[in-house]
């Protein structure tokens, strides 16, 4: 079975301020991973994936993310927050090799102050 | 590409009525997705599809919503008889036919059953 956790519901930070929303996730082999985003009446957009290789992966609108297979999370980080990253944001995952399509959290809402 | 598109983006009806949501994948996408979103359960996958064909449909609620795909550009997801429970917005996903492939999203139908 493939799980994903969201631990926080929202998230606020100031404009400028590094950014974290935190994602661990639960599968029993090798994971894929995504992060999206989604804006106000809007669909969700891919910002970024973990396939393979370096663990620390770049995205759109200066985003990353850094796979950790020990502690089973996959955190979105951004160095200076902008009030435009205000969103929702989910993290997803599907293991290799299974047929189970994405599993998506439960979303996390970032609201960056200005 | 214009994306995926999808018809209508809001649709007001009464309960008991019959309601067909449309969704054109973005060309040579060989999956295609419905989702609902709500904000008790978050983003549920109703059903997918591959090469036109449903491959799962788990996520189906009940035996009132039915999904079809006629021809790779076209797919409809109907609900008959409609309820008040049924209101939620309704997603279309397309992606090419890879476990490591992302999937983009539709602006979404905004469906409220009176």
């Amino acid at each position: 079975a493939q799980s994903v956790a969201q631990p926080e519901d929202q998230v606020n930070v100031a404009e400028g301020n590094p950014l974290t929303v935190k994602c661990t996730y639960s599968v029993s082999g090798n994971p894929y991973l995504f992060w999206y985003v989604q804006y106000p009446n809007r669909g969700l957009q891919f910002l970024l994936k973990y396939i393979t290789g370096d663990n620390l992966v770049k995205g759109s609108y200066g985003f990353e993310a850094e796979f950790n297979k020990s502690q089973t999370s996959f955190h979105l980080k951004k160095p200076s927050a902008l009030v435009s990253d205000s969103a929702l944001y989910f993290c997803a995952v599907r293991e290799i090799g299974s047929a189970r399509q994405l599993t998506f959290g439960s979303g996390t809402q970032l609201t960056v102050l200005p | 590409d214009a994306g995926v598109i999808q018809s209508p983006r809001h649709e007001v009806t009464e309960m008991g009525q019959e309601v067909t949501l449309r969704c054109k994948p973005i060309s040579g996408h060989n999956s295609l997705f419905w989702y609902r979103q709500t904000m008790m359960r978050g983003l549920e996958l109703l059903i997918y599809f591959n090469n036109n064909v449903p491959i799962d449909d788990s996520g189906m609620p009940e035996d009132r919503f039915s999904a079809k795909m006629p021809n790779a550009s076209f797919s409809t997801l109907k609900i008959q008889p409609s309820e008040p429970r049924d209101s939620a917005v309704y997603f279309c996903a397309s992606s090419p036919n890879s476990a490591y492939n992302e999937q983009f999203f539709g602006p979404g139908t905004r469906l409220t059953v009176l």
